[in-house]
């Protein structure tokens, strides 16, 4: 069965500070890799996915299948940045059922 | 973009009682939704997939019977929790699929079980 690990389920840093939040899979075939992000009272919603290879509000993530990983960084974190963040994964042709890593709360320090 | 949205945000029971909750897709169609349970602290856990028309799909060791889903139209599923027990308090989240793929997620329902 697929898994998502995130290690780290707290991560502080400053402002201006580069920023990585971690995040590991099992899975056998070649699943989608997402990173769902969650301000503070508000829902989920979709930060990136590995497929459209773009940058979000200054985030990048990039698919290592030999690491079996999808980091997520950016190089100068910003006080809106806190939040919780989600590394999800998709089975192709799973209509989005999402398999969720346990989360990492990123608190960005003034 | 496009708004899931769910009802109510939280409810309070007694233990026994049946509670419904409502996740809708308010400017789309959604053949697809889905369930997840959210313990404090822990990550979204998958229920079941609801869809429009049909049985809901469960993931494994999720009661059927405990938890029914309807999903009777294609803006509409229901999650009633029958026999609530406080083991069943919990953040409860929907999601729908846009026909482009994309997931959106409603605001989560909070339910407690006294």
């Amino acid at each position: 069965a697929q898994r998502v690990t995130q290690p780290e389920k707290l991560l502080s840093v400053f402002k201006g500070a580069p920023v990585e939040l971690k995040c590991n899979y099992s899975y056998s075939g070649s699943p989608e890799l997402f990173w769902y992000v969650q301000y503070s009272r508000q829902r989920l919603q979709l930060l990136l996915r590995h497929i459209s290879r773009e940058s979000i509000k200054g985030f990048t993530a990039d698919l290592n299948k030999g690491e079996t990983s999808f980091h997520l960084k950016k190089p100068f974190a910003q006080e809106e940045d806190s939040a919780m963040y989600y590394c999800a994964l998709s089975l192709s042709g799973s209509a989005r059922q999402l398999t969720f890593g346990s989360g990492t709360q990123l608190t960005v320090l003034p | 973009g496009a708004v899931v949205s769910q009802h109510p945000s939280w409810v309070i029971c007694k233990s026994g009682t049946s509670v419904k909750i409502e996740c809708r897709s308010l400017d789309f169609q959604a053949t697809t939704m889905f369930w997840y349970r959210q313990f404090p602290k822990q990550s979204l856990m998958l229920m079941a997939t609801s869809n429009e028309g049909s049985k809901a799909t469960y993931e494994q060791g999720v009661e059927k019977d405990k938890f029914l889903i309807n999903h009777a139209s294609l803006t509409l599923s229901t999650l009633t929790v029958t026999s609530a027990h406080p083991e069943d308090s919990s953040f409860y989240i929907c999601s729908a699929t846009l026909y482009t793929g994309e997931l959106f997620f409603g605001e989560g329902s909070r339910l407690t079980v006294l």
